[in-house]
């Protein structure tokens, strides 16, 4: 069965340091997408980026950046040179759907990350 | 521009009252969802429509029944409403479920408190 693991419950961190949270997933399908989605204090979730299975470059954008590891199944996100504005619950996800058809996500049980001034 | 917009933001309630949420997507997406958010943030999908059509139906009580009457609107109801129903629920849409690839887009939430 699918999953996401999110292990980390809350990080906190002062500002201008680096953190990474981390994401775990467990999957049969050899075709999946990952994502990684921002909810900050006023509740909206916010798309950040996806990765598709087949494709294990890392990305950067900004202060943000990711890896994408199959061969560990994680897809760490990293944000370098915190701000207090990039405090927010993060959450992993997981598209798997190829063998059913139809895909849904599986949202990891999210990581809260504070970031003190 | 309000991409996905839920109504109402707030709604709060007593046990064995019957309520709706609504959510209406501009993006002219294909597909949307309701999703639940409880007190520990934890996010499960609930259901699905593509083109109208239940694409998914997780394993969530009779008394909540999903209507769309268009592509680009996802109501929720909610008969004889319990304690264990205070949650965050959110609505998505995306493009396409046959390709895993689209991002999801959510509404802003409404948040359901049962007393």
């Amino acid at each position: 069965a699918q999953k996401v693991t999110q292990a980390q419950t809350e990080i906190s961190v002062v500002e201008k340091e680096d953190v990474t949270l981390d994401c775990v997933y467990e999957t049969r399908d050899t075709t999946y997408y990952l994502f990684w989605y921002k909810q900050p204090p006023s509740g909206e979730l916010v798309f950040l980026i996806r990765r598709n299975s087949f494709d294990e470059q890392n990305e950067i954008s900004g202060r943000y950046s990711w890896n994408f590891q199959k061969s560990t199944s994680s897809f760490n996100f990293t944000i370098t040179a915190s701000q207090v504005v990039d405090s927010a619950v993060y959450f992993c996800a997981l598209s798997e759907g190829f063998t059913s058809g139809t895909y849904k996500y599986i949202f990891g049980t999210g990581t809260r990350l504070k970031v003190l001034a | 521009d309000t991409a996905v917009s839920q109504t109402p933001k707030y709604l709060v309630t007593q046990m064995g009252n019957d309520k709706s949420i609504k959510c209406e997507q501009n993006l002219g997406h294909d597909t949307m969802y309701w999703y639940k958010q409880d007190s520990k943030k934890f996010l499960k999908i609930m259901f699905s429509y593509n083109n109208k059509e239940l694409i998914i139906n997780e394993t969530v009580p009779n008394r909540f029944s999903p209507k769309s009457p268009d592509k680009a609107h996802l109501n929720l109801h909610i008969n004889s409403l319990e304690l264990g129903d205070s949650a965050v629920y959110f609505c998505a849409s995306s493009q396409d479920p046959e390709r895993g690839y689209n991002e999801q887009f959510f509404g802003p939430g409404t948040r359901l408190t049962v007393l």
